[in-house]
């Protein structure tokens, strides 16, 4: 159990557009969400945390109006990222977390989507 | 204060020698310290994690070592195999608000030689 899925795996896109990536919690309702962003051979970087239903908090320096968070319902979460610039390509993961995992605090990640903007 | 420190930053093991990596925090209010596994490509998975309440945790090969007063921790692995070859970040873990968040550390490059 506790499997969570990214849409797409990969995309690349032309400099200027706008990209939406999705994130399903597939058997949990997931009450937190997380994006993090990952550099080649770095660590992960929270981005920001959704809780469903209310806007996202985001990290000390990531523009959220650059990458705007939906979460809509208990199972999917969405990440756009607009106006894409090449310096934007990076690996995008999302993790989730239901109320039956709070007690362990644990999160499950997705299997990330790459993204390339030319 | 968030900072995770880890070491090394990559390490070479041959198969069946232990693989030991190192991560120590600054924040002690970090409660939950995960370490996750990482293939090329895909997203992290949790592989084990520990309470600062407890010394140590084993779930087969995979054995964490807490140090309380000295804010760190570390991950063994046993019996090492070339399927472990992978990258592994520690993480700590607090509640930020309403949410608990993770501060990942740098990352083990991990490569178990056949």
């Amino acid at each position: 159990g506790a499997v969570v899925s990214q849409h797409p795996s990969r995309v690349i896109c032309k400099s200027g557009t706008s990209v939406k990536i999705e994130c399903r919690s597939l058997d949990f309702q997931a009450t937190t969400m997380f994006w993090y962003r990952q550099f080649p051979k770095q660590s992960l970087m929270l981005m920001a945390t959704s809780n469903e239903g209310s806007k996202a908090t985001y990290e000390q320096g990531v523009e959220k109006d650059k990458f705007l968070i939906n979460h809509a319902s208990l199972t999917l979460s969405t990440l756009t990222v607009t106006s894409a610039h090449p310096e934007d390509s990076s690996f995008y993961i999302c993790s989730a977390r239901g109320r039956a995992h709070e007690s362990t605090d644990t999160q499950y990640f997705g299997p990330g989507t790459r993204l390339t903007v030319l | 204060q968030q900072q995770v420190k880890q070491s090394p930053q990559s390490l070479i093991v041959q198969k069946g020698g232990i693989s030991i990596i190192n991560c120590a925090y600054e924040n002690t209010a970090f409660d939950y310290f995960p370490w996750y596994q990482q293939f090329p490509g895909k997203g992290p998975a949790l592989l084990i994690a520990i309470r600062p309440d407890v010394s140590e945790k084993k779930e087969g090969r995979f054995t964490i070592s807490f140090n309380k007063s000295a804010k760190q921790f570390s991950l063994h692995i046993m019996d090492s195999q070339p399927g472990d070859s992978a990258t592994y970040f520690c993480a700590a873990s607090l509640m930020r608000g309403s949410a608990r968040q993770l501060t990942f550390g740098s990352g083990t490059q991990l490569t178990v030689l056949p």
